[in-house]
């Protein structure tokens, strides 16, 4: 699985939207993008998923670069739940796959009151 | 609900006695597998099943052991646990391994070893 860049960490204030950003220079044409995050003092949690087109779901968007070597997930209105460490992930689809997340630093969220 | 539970969720042990941690979920999901977290390394593979009687190693398999003899559940098997597996472990399950399947996670069982 390819390698990802992520900042370290961010802040956001409630109720206003956040851009976080995922750098993937090296993603191969089979490699589909995952986001997952892990709020304190729980296990990950799926967030939302992509391969070329942008992706929205009930819990945030995901926008995808033309040329796919970057991706931003966008949480539409911050609220102080989503304070969390968001993990940015490549994963390729082969039969042969052992089906792991390759978790990286991911970045921190704050969201300030 | 759907989810995926683990038991214990806190657990101190000593060196070299032997212990379970169980993982169960109720989504009647295929794929296993089981993570340590640890500062700095991020959450790594220990070992995977998809599906019932079959298991594989991770990336950090050493110094554990699993079994899947039934679908919803998937217990780690520390024989004789060290200080150096001192970690969070996190469960997860999902419908298969591949990548279009979201892997939902336990809750995580804290574990010291002294």
């Amino acid at each position: 699985d390819a390698k990802t860049t992520q900042p370290n960490s961010m802040e956001s204030n409630e109720e206003e939207p956040v851009h976080l950003p995922c750098n993937h220079s090296t993603i191969s044409g089979t490699d589909y993008i995952h986001w997952y995050r892990q709020l304190p003092s729980q296990g990950p949690e799926y967030v939302i998923h992509g391969l070329t087109s942008n992706v929205n779901n009930r819990m945030a968007s995901l926008a995808i670069a033309e040329d796919r070597k970057s991706s931003t997930l966008i949480l539409h209105r911050a609220t102080l739940r989503d304070a969390a460490v968001y993990y940015c992930i490549l994963r390729d689809d082969y039969g042969g796959s052992q089906g792991n997340l390759i978790f990286g630093k991911g970045t921190k969220l704050s969201v300030k009151p | 609900e759907a989810q995926v539970t683990q038991n214990p969720r806190y657990l101190i042990t000593v060196t070299g006695k032997k212990l379970t941690v169980t993982c169960s979920q109720n989504m009647n999901h295929e794929y296993m597998s089981w993570y340590r977290q640890d500062p700095g390394l991020g959450l790594r593979q220990i070992y995977y099943s998809m599906n019932v009687e079959v298991t594989d190693k991770g990336d950090v398999p050493e110094g554990y052991k699993v079994s899947r003899k039934e679908k919803r559940n998937f217990p780690l098997i520390l024989e004789s646990p060290s200080p150096n597996q001192t970690s969070l472990y996190f469960c997860a399950s999902s419908l298969s391994q591949r990548t279009y399947n979201e892997q939902f996670f336990g809750p995580g069982t804290r574990l010291t070893v002294l």
